[in-house]
Order: C-alpha cells, then structure tokens, then sequence
C-alpha cells in the first residue's frame, strides 16, 4: 500500500489567495482526519470524517477554512483567504477500527496513520 | 477536556545510554494511548498502542509501559538513528486523538 499520500508537498502563497489542500486516504480506511502542526501549539486536530461525513469540525479555526470528503479516497482543505497565520504543516491520516479480543476483553482500535504533510507558507 | 503532556521537551543522550520519556494523561475512559515517532520533515510514524494499565509493548530498543496516570517510553541503548521526535497521544470516545507537544530526543554517536 502507498500509505496516505498528499499533494502539494509544499505550496507557497500570498496572502489573500486560496490554497487548496489534497489528501488520498489508505484504500479501505473510513476515516479521515485533518491536522496542523506549529511550533507553537504542536499538532492539533482540525476536522475528521467518518465514512465520509464530516464528525468533528469543532478545531477548524474559523469559516476561511473549510474541508469536503466527496468520496471514500479523496478530501480537501480548503482555506480562503489564506493569512500568514495560517503558514504550518498539514497532515491528513487515516484509520480504519478494527476488533480484537485481549486478555478476555474485546477492544477496538483506531490506529491513525499519517501522511507526509503539506508545508503551507503564506507570505 | 483531555490533557496530555509530556517530558522532558528535549533529551540528550549518548549513543547507549538508556533513558525513558514520560506521558501524563487526564482523560474520561481511556480507549487507547498511542505512541508515534516523527522525524523532521515527516509525518508521525505509528509505534504503539496501549490499552490498559499495566499493559507493555516492546520494539527493538523500545518499551512502552502504561499505567493509570502516565506511559513511560523506555530507549535501552539508544542509536543516533532513534534521534527524533516522540509524540503521545491519547483516545477516548470517539476517534479522535489528543496530542502532547513531545519529546525531542537527540542520541550523540
């Protein structure tokens, strides 16, 4: 499996300008989740979706950002417009739960896996 | 709301000195606490998870422990290639994760 791929690697922008953001979850994952990285405040989670449907918008940081997931293997983040601010790394991840049985408990799990990131500079 | 934090911020070893990085939690039913390796320019690397107090789980030269309270990580004679970046993360309701800030550790050959 190629693991969680996303495009563009780097983008650099003014600001002003809308940047949109693309992820490929891993084939058979159905949830999708959208995180930023700052020095500052470390890796905070923006916004994930559950077979599709977005669950928790709760970390997008106001209406200049908005994500979609039209289909299983495909989402977006989208910022406009786009501040210095907003200059970080996004990471998209994706996790599939699945069921075990462990010391007579059964547990699920939701292991995340993450992809290279998009270093987003906004000058 | 949960909180995870780890220590120290940054960690300094030599090649084989054994050391371990600590993870306090405050979290509502605790499903599973993650452990995840990063290194610069990359995204967070899955290592482990664990589920309940007591629980262990090994790798190579690491360790992870869980109790009530905290994880520790544990490094039994680092490399300079397990120089990165740990980060904790925790998993209540939901699928969300909570992140801590990690532990930048360095291992000096």
């Amino acid at each position: 499996d190629a693991g969680v791929i996303q495009s563009p690697r780097h983008e650099v922008t003014e600001m002003g300008q809308e940047v949109t953001l693309r992820c490929k979850p891993i084939s058979g994952h159905n949830s999708l989740f959208w995180y930023r990285q700052t020095m500052m405040r470390g890796l905070e989670l923006l916004i994930y979706f559950n077979n599709n449907v977005p669950i928790d918008d709760s970390g997008m940081p106001e209406d200049r950002f908005s994500a979609k997931m039209p289909n299983a293997s495909f989402s977006t983040l989208k910022i406009q417009p786009s501040e210095p601010r907003d200059s970080a790394v996004y990471f998209c991840a994706s996790s599939s739960r699945t069921q075990f049985r462990t010391s007579g408990k059964l547990r699920g799990t939701d292991t995340q896996y993450f992809g290279p990131g998009t270093r987003l500079t906004v000058l | 709301e949960d909180q995870v934090t780890q220590s120290p911020e940054a960690l300094r070893l030599q090649e084989g000195e054994s050391s371990s990085l600590n993870c306090s939690y405050t979290v509502s039913g605790l499903r599973g606490l993650f452990w995840y390796r990063q290194d610069p320019g990359k995204g967070p690397e899955f290592l482990f998870t664990l589920y309940s107090a007591g629980e262990e789980k090994e790798k190579e030269r690491l360790k992870a422990t869980l109790t009530k309270k905290e994880s520790f990580l544990h490094i039994t004679a680092p490399k300079p290639e397990d120089s990165a970046t740990y980060l904790c993360a925790v998993q209540a309701a939901g699928s969300r994760l909570t992140f801590g800030e990690g532990t930048q550790l360095t291992v000096n050959p």
